[in-house]
């Protein structure tokens, strides 16, 4: 069955702290694979995306993903987190040959200034 | 701001009752996407539609409904409301509805069944 799994569902870090956020999938086929930001109060948006090319991918604020293709995974690193980066972080799977996008159940990350 | 927008904002309602959630995608943007996102279940997909056709279903209720109009613009009908349907309903868009296109998501309707 087609899944995506996030091993945290809530995450606690101090300001400066490095994050990584799991994030494990499976899915038949060649898949693109996706990180959306939800800060508080707002409705969700693109950190990043990795389609082919460089497993590592870079995103805005300073995020980026890695592509492990032999593990299914693609999890989320930021060197040095602010409060800011306070949010609920989602990854999502789509097959390039569907219409499908799963997501996952989202890590929700607090970080203390 | 991503371009799709919702309406209401908000909605409050009771038990029994029917509303109807609205979404404007983007400019261009072929495929409607709805979600529903409460503090215990996440963010669960609904239904997606592409240039007026349903393309695929999610964990959709048989008591709601969906639609996608010539203009592309979508409406979501959720009927004999319970109190657990009480959640944030999030519209997306994307060019073509496939599985490796960006999502853009609207600002969300908040409803509230009492």
């Amino acid at each position: 069955a087609q899944s995506v799994s996030q091993h945290n569902h809530h995450v606690i870090l101090s300001e400066a702290a490095s994050l990584e956020l799991g994030c494990n999938y499976s899915y038949g086929g060649t898949v693109n694979l996706f990180w959306y930001v939800q800060y508080p109060g707002q409705h969700l948006q693109l950190l990043l995306k990795y389609f082919s090319g460089d497993p590592l991918v870079k995103g805005i604020k300073g995020f980026e993903a890695e592509f492990i293709k032999s593990k299914f995974s693609f999890n989320l690193r930021k060197p040095s987190v602010q409060w800011s980066d306070t949010a609920e972080y989602f990854c999502a799977v789509g097959g390039t040959g569907g219409f499908k996008t799963i997501f996952g159940a989202g890590t929700r990350l607090f970080v203390k200034a | 701001d991503s371009g799709v927008t919702q309406t209401p904002k908000h909605l409050i309602t009771a038990t029994g009752q029917r509303v109807t959630l609205r979404c404007s995608p983007r400019s261009g943007d072929l495929s409607v996407y709805w979600y529903q996102q409460s503090l215990d279940q996440g963010l669960q997909f609904l239904i997606q539609y592409y240039n007026g056709e349903e393309r695929a279903k999610g964990n959709i209720l048989e008591r709601f409904s969906a639609q996608q109009f010539p203009d592309l613009h979508s409406e979501l009908n959720l009927s004999s409301l319970e109190l657990g349907d009480s959640a944030l309903y999030f519209c997306a868009s994307s060019v073509e509805g496939r599985g490796g296109n960006e999502q853009f998501f609207g600002p969300g309707t908040r409803l509230t069944v009492l």
